[in-house]
C-alpha cells in the first residue's frame, strides 16, 4: 500500500495551464479506471474535483479535466485563476480492494 | 444539502480506545458506501477504512488492522470508527467520507490526538 508519486508542487500564471501527474503501479493506477482527483485549501476538508479518471461531479468547472495512460494519471487545470491556488491529491482504488493516496502538489499561481 | 458531522475525538493516551462517530443528512444514508480518511498535521491524506451501503463489506488500511473497526446504524444515519490500543502515530484529523470508489462528500473532520 505504498502511496501514490506526485510532484511536490507545481506552477502557473493566471491563464496559463498545468498538469500534475499521479504515477501507481499495475495493481492501483493501471489495474482500474477509479483514480481520483481531490482539492485542498488550507483549513478545510479535500474536495472531490474529478471521479473515475474523467469526470467531474456536478458544479467543477470544466477547466478541470483528467486523463490516465498506464500506471500514470494526470490531472489537468487550464485557465488557471487565483482560487486554484492549492494542493491537490490524487487517489486510487487497488487489487486489494483499498485505496491509496498521493503524497500530494501544491500549486502556486504566479 | 448533504451533510456530515463527525465527532467524538480528543486526546487519549496511547494504547486507549476512542469511537468516533459521523452523522449524516440531506441523503438517503443506505444507499451509499462510506469511508473514513485521516490526515496527520502537515501530510496528506491517508485512506482508513471503507464500509459498505450494506454494512456487510470492510475494508482497512494495513496498520489499523485489527485496532480499529469500522460500522454504520442505516436505521440512524450513523457511522462509527472504533478506535483500540491507539498509537502515536495515530494522531490526525479523522474524516468522514460519502462514496465508494470516488468520495464525494466530506466532513470537517474531528483532531484525534494520541499522547501521554
Amino acid at each position: 500500500q505504498s502511496a501514490l508519486t506526485q510532484p511536490a508542487s507545481v506552477s502557473g500564471s493566471p491563464g496559463q495551464s498545468i498538469t500534475i501527474s499521479c504515477t501507481g503501479t499495475s495493481s492501483d493506477i493501471g489495474a482500474y479506471d477509479y483514480v481520483s482527483w481531490y482539492q485542498q485549501h488550507p483549513g478545510k476538508a479535500p474536495k472531490l474535483m474529478i471521479s473515475d479518471v474523467i469526470n467531474r461531479p456536478s458544479g467543477i468547472s470544466s477547466r478541470f479535466s483528467g486523463s490516465k495512460s498506464g500506471n500514470t494519471a494526470s490531472l489537468t487545470i487550464s485557465g488557471l485563476q487565483a482560487e486554484d491556488e492549492a494542493h491537490y491529491y490524487c487517489s486510487s482504488y487497488t487489487s486489494s480492494k483499498t485505496w491509496v493516496f498521493g503524497g500530494g502538489t501544491k500549486l502556486t499561481v504566479l | 444539502q448533504v451533510q456530515l458531522v463527525e465527532s467524538g475525538g480528543g486526546v487519549v493516551q496511547p494504547g486507549r480506545s476512542l469511537r468516533l462517530s459521523c452523522a449524516a443528512s440531506g441523503f438517503t444514508f443506505s444507499d451509499f458506501g462510506m469511508h473514513w480518511v485521516r490526515q496527520a498535521p502537515g501530510r496528506g491524506p491517508e485512506w482508513v477504512a471503507v464500509i459498505s451501503y450494506d454494512g456487510r463489506n470492510k475494508y482497512y488500511v494495513d496498520s489499523v488492522k485489527g485496532r480499529f473497526t469500522i460500522s454504520r446504524d442505516n436505521s440512524e444515519n450513523t457511522l462509527y470508527l472504533q478506535m483500540n490500543s491507539l498509537r502515536p502515530e495515530d494522531t490526525a484529523v479523522y474524516y468522514c467520507a460519502r462514496g465508494y470508489f470516488g468520495l464525494l462528500t466530506w466532513g470537517q473532520g474531528t483532531l484525534v490526538t494520541v499522547s501521554s
